[in-house]
């Protein structure tokens, strides 16, 4: 079965700092790995995805991603966190290349940033 | 650039009745999904659907919901005698084919009174 964790509840930077969000998945085959941003009563934003190929990946919004096998992770990362980066950041892990496709959120982690 | 359209934004219901969430996916796409994000919780698949058929569902996707592609373009999910608990967010997902990536829609807020 498929899972993600996502180990940290809420995370509170100061703007202008760098972000490191954790994220572990636990999947039999190659991971189809997702990160999305939800605003308050918004939808989800794919901020970057990763299935083969380079393992650090860039996103929308200046956000990057880091694919370690060995560690089981995909954290996503971003140098330099502006205000408008607060919101709910998710994980997710999917099947690549399959007729159901079904993708499995982590938990999320709630971002607040500190002016 | 193409979206995943659903209605309404909000759904109101009483407890008992049955509800029925739309989403217009975008149109070249053949693999539809729905989810639901209870508030303050995660997102949680409830079904997969393709070739008019269900690909997959979870332990959540009872006999309570269905789901339906009526015409070309619509896909719903109908849930019966609605509970309580059925209070959520419930997003459509669609994918052009099992190697891209699913779009997700802005979701129906539904509330059971």
């Amino acid at each position: 079965a498929q899972s993600v964790t996502q180990p940290d509840i809420h995370i509170t930077v100061s703007e202008g700092a760098s972000l490191e969000l954790r994220c572990n998945y636990s999947y039999g085959a190659t991971p189809y790995l997702f990160w999305y941003v939800q605003s308050p009563g918004q939808g989800l934003q794919l901020l970057l995805k990763y299935f083969s190929g380079d393992t650090l990946v860039q996103g929308i919004k200046g956000f990057e991603a880091e694919f370690k096998r060995s560690q089981s992770s995909f954290n996503l990362r971003k140098p330099s966190v502006h205000w408008s980066d607060a919101a709910e950041y998710f994980c997710a892990v999917g099947a690549y290349n399959t007729n159901a496709g079904k993708s499995t959120f982590g938990d999320g982690t709630t971002l607040t940033v500190k002016p | 650039e193409p979206e995943v359209t659903q209605t309404p934004s909000h759904q109101v219901t009483q407890m008992g009745q049955e509800v029925i969430l739309r989403c217009v996916p975008i149109s070249n796409h053949l693999y539809f999904y729905w989810y639901r994000q209870i508030l303050g919780q995660k997102v949680e698949f409830l079904v997969s659907f393709y070739n008019n058929e269900i690909s997959e569902k979870s332990e959540i996707f009872d006999d309570q919901f269905s789901v339906e592609r009526p015409d070309g373009s619509n896909f719903t999910l109908k849930i019966r005698s609605t509970k309580l608990e059925d209070s959520a967010m419930y997003f459509c997902a669609s994918r052009p084919s099992p190697s891209q990536p699913q779009h997700f829609g802005d979701g129906t807020r539904l509330s059971i009174l």
